[in-house]
């Protein structure tokens, strides 16, 4: 079955950095999008990157534009995501997420890992 | 602040039908698909629905959803104490060209 494991969160100084890693398994994982959504502490859920099959497309929101990063390796099936300039609204439960196609440009998770949390302070 | 309003709380009893909203806007509901999750305590969030009305196997068929303009709804009839969790919904935003979900509703089966 489909299994997504991230790894890598932890407690980080604001302005710091910190990357993230996501294992997946049960699935041809060249085949699909991959992406990292996170929800604040109190807070809704927020889209905070997407990587295409072959790693060559990326995307991000504003929010983080600039500061993270997201890679993929097929052979390895791993999904990474660098988070550097961490700011403390950066604190949040971060989930690795399988993306399928829904029409035009969209891509929307069907499969989500457990997450990991990252706390960015002092 | 949601780019997808839902209520942040809803509640039943078990055997009742209970419906959660989710409101847009021209952008993301009026022009596409929506999605639901469930999210229950400790695990990862689960697809429930997609492309409005649709299940996956191995999703009951008391979850179902529907799409007028830009709301949404998901109803859950014949509830069960294993219903409760958090659910979300989601859909692409041409305007902001990424994915945007609501806030969450907490489902309470009392």
């Amino acid at each position: 079955q489909v299994q997504l494991v991230e790894s890598g969160g932890g407690l980080v100084k604001p302005g710091g950095s910190l990357r993230l890693s996501c294992a997946a398994s049960g699935f041809t994982f060249i085949d699909y999008y991959m992406g990292w959504i996170r929800q604040a502490p109190g807070k809704g859920l927020e889209w905070v990157s997407y990587v295409g099959n072959s790693g060559s497309y990326t995307d991000y929101p504003d929010s983080v534009k600039g500061r993270f990063t997201i890679f993929r390796d097929n052979a390895k099936k791993s999904v990474d995501l660098q988070m550097d300039s961490l700011r403390g609204e950066d604190t949040a439960v971060y989930y690795c997420a399988r993306a399928v196609y829904c029409g035009g440009k969209c891509y929307l998770p069907d499969f989500w890992g457990r997450g990991t949390l990252v706390t960015v302070s002092s | 602040q949601s780019v997808l309003t839902q209520p942040p709380s809803a509640s039943g009893t078990p055997g009742q039908r209970v419906t959660i909203s989710c409101s847009g806007g021209t952008s993301n509901l009026g022009i596409n698909y929506v999605y639901w999750y469930q999210r229950l305590p400790g695990m990862a969030p689960k697809l429930l629905i997609y492309r409005n009305n649709e299940r996956p196997s191995g999703v009951p068929d008391r979850f179902s959803g529907s799409k007028s303009g830009t709301s949404a709804s998901l109803a859950i009839s014949g509830l069960r104490s294993e219903d409760e969790a958090d659910y979300y919904c989601a859909a692409w935003d041409a305007s902001l060209s990424g994915p945007v979900f609501g806030g969450g509703t907490k489902l309470t089966v009392l």
